[in-house]
């Protein structure tokens, strides 16, 4: 299984909403990312955990908040958002974080989120 | 710092011909480099990588891109275009060292004419 899932495809919430996304992958993977992405724009990296633990943070803001339950899932908590956050969120794993061999990133399909 | 640039926003081509997508890198140690593809409304498939064994990398599709480090290039091609191959291309480097975060380039939209 080389897959990464994630739910659900779409999301419309409120700016008073709090919401989830779900990711989950069962490749074994220790290290797992959330990316947003605008139109027409390469994704932009949020978070990195790497073995359930949070190790890099890109300055997003506190009403993004990540979790990973275990080393299969990665959740992220949306709480207060504003339009300007609406986008196509990507999860993604790999093996580790570390650079040997080229340790490619698996992309999930992502969540379209919409914010009113 | 590392940086990827992507020549070209947008590349249209006729089915049947050759389609050459641009890449260039700055790295201060030897890179690690990634083509993606992602068609509408999907997210990234990881179409070759180049990871220092072969400068001549063969990736899915037919697509193959070519490391030469006297240009810091990694040209993304492939002989003959398919309506499929229609979608947004992205290249992306990584450094060793740099917990394997991603530095993607602009991305380069692909049309197909038929």
């Amino acid at each position: 299984d080389t897959e990464v899932t994630q739910t659900p495809k779409h999301l419309v919430m409120g700016m008073t909403n709090k919401k989830s996304l779900k990711c989950e992958q069962h490749m074994g993977h220790r290290a797992m990312y959330w990316y947003k992405q605008k139109a027409k724009k390469p994704p932009e990296l949020m978070f990195v955990y790497s073995y359930e633990k949070l190790s890099i943070n890109e300055s997003v803001p506190s009403r993004f908040s990540p979790e990973c339950p275990n080393s299969s899932l990665l959740n992220l908590h949306l709480h207060a958002l504003q339009p300007e956050d609406s986008a196509l969120y990507l999860c993604a794993s790999s093996q580790t974080t570390g650079t040997s061999h080229g340790n490619e990133q698996f992309f999930g399909p992502g969540t379209r989120l919409t914010v009113l | 710092a590392q940086s990827v640039t992507q020549l070209g926003s947008h590349v249209s081509v006729s089915e049947g011909a050759l389609v050459l997508l641009r890449c260039n890198y700055s790295s201060s140690v030897p890179p690690y480099l990634f083509w993606y593809v992602q068609y509408p409304n999907q997210g990234l498939q990881l179409l070759l990588k180049y990871t220092s064994a072969a400068t001549l990398v063969k990736g899915i599709n037919g697509f193959e891109a070519e490391f030469k480090k006297s240009e810091t290039s990694f040209h993304l091609t492939k002989p003959s275009a398919h309506m499929r191959d229609a979608a947004e291309y992205f290249c992306a480097v990584s450094d060793q060292g740099a917990g394997n975060m991603l530095t993607f380039g602009g991305g380069t939209r692909l049309m197909v004419k038929p």
